[in-house]
């Protein structure tokens, strides 16, 4: 079946730090694979997203590229603020499935960025 | 134009009583889809809606939970006879069937409290 699991939190770290955020993925079929976060107080937002194998989202700083061969789509950012404080969730859906369309969510990793 | 919207954005039940939550999605989605987040968890999917029929409804947790669409417009959740371990966050997502169709924009949800 489709599964997520991503690193788990909380992570915390200095402003400029550089930022990683492990998911890895099991998948029947061909997966698209997406990065939402949640500010606090807000809804879930994407982030960014790749439809598959090589590509590379990017978005605000952050970038992951999905890797068929470990399974993997791993968040990383070179320099975080403040403002990067969130939740981070890793999501899978798999379009030619009979799911759908339906998102997979990895638990979620809290960051904390500090000043 | 307007994103996800759900009402009420707090609701505080005793165990026993019934609840429904509302969805309204953003206007010309025809995909809508209920999720749920237990604190520490991450997103559970429920049920996912085509237009008013419901083609995925694997994630309904028991009988006590359903939901129902008005054609491509407003989705209701009913949960009956609430229980203490439906305490949770619900989610409602929509997404277009085109273009970018597997791009899910959410709603702040709803936390529910059961007492």
């Amino acid at each position: 079946g489709n599964s997520v699991t991503q690193m788990e939190g909380p992570v915390t770290l200095s402003e400029e730090a550089f930022l990683t955020i492990n998911c890895t993925y099991t998948a029947t079929g061909y997966p698209s694979l997406f990065w939402y976060v949640q500010y606090p107080g807000e809804g879930l937002q994407l982030l960014l997203k790749a439809t598959k194998a090589d590509d590379k989202g990017s978005n605000k700083g952050f970038e992951a590229t999905y890797r068929k061969e470990t399974t993997s789509f791993h968040l990383e950012k070179g320099s975080v603020q403040v403002s990067d404080s969130a939740v981070y969730f890793c999501a899978l859906s798999d379009p030619r499935g009979s799911t759908l369309g339906r998102l997979y969510f990895g638990r979620g990793t809290q960051l904390t960025v500090w000043p | 134009g307007a994103g996800v919207s759900q009402s009420p954005s707090n609701k505080v039940t005793e165990k026993g009583k019934d609840v429904e939550l509302r969805c309204d999605p953003i206007s010309g989605h025809t995909a809508l889809y209920w999720y749920r987040q237990r604190l520490g968890q991450g997103l559970e999917f429920l049920i996912y809606f085509q237009g008013n029929s419901a083609p995925d409804k694997s994630g309904l947790p028991s009988d006590r939970f359903s939901a129902e669409r008005t054609g491509e417009s407003v989705s209701t959740l009913t949960i009956q006879r609430t229980q203490q371990e439906d305490s949770a966050v619900y989610l409602c997502a929509s997404s277009s069937r085109t273009g970018k169709r597997h791009e899910q924009y959410f709603g702040p949800g709803t936390r529910l409290t059961v007492t």
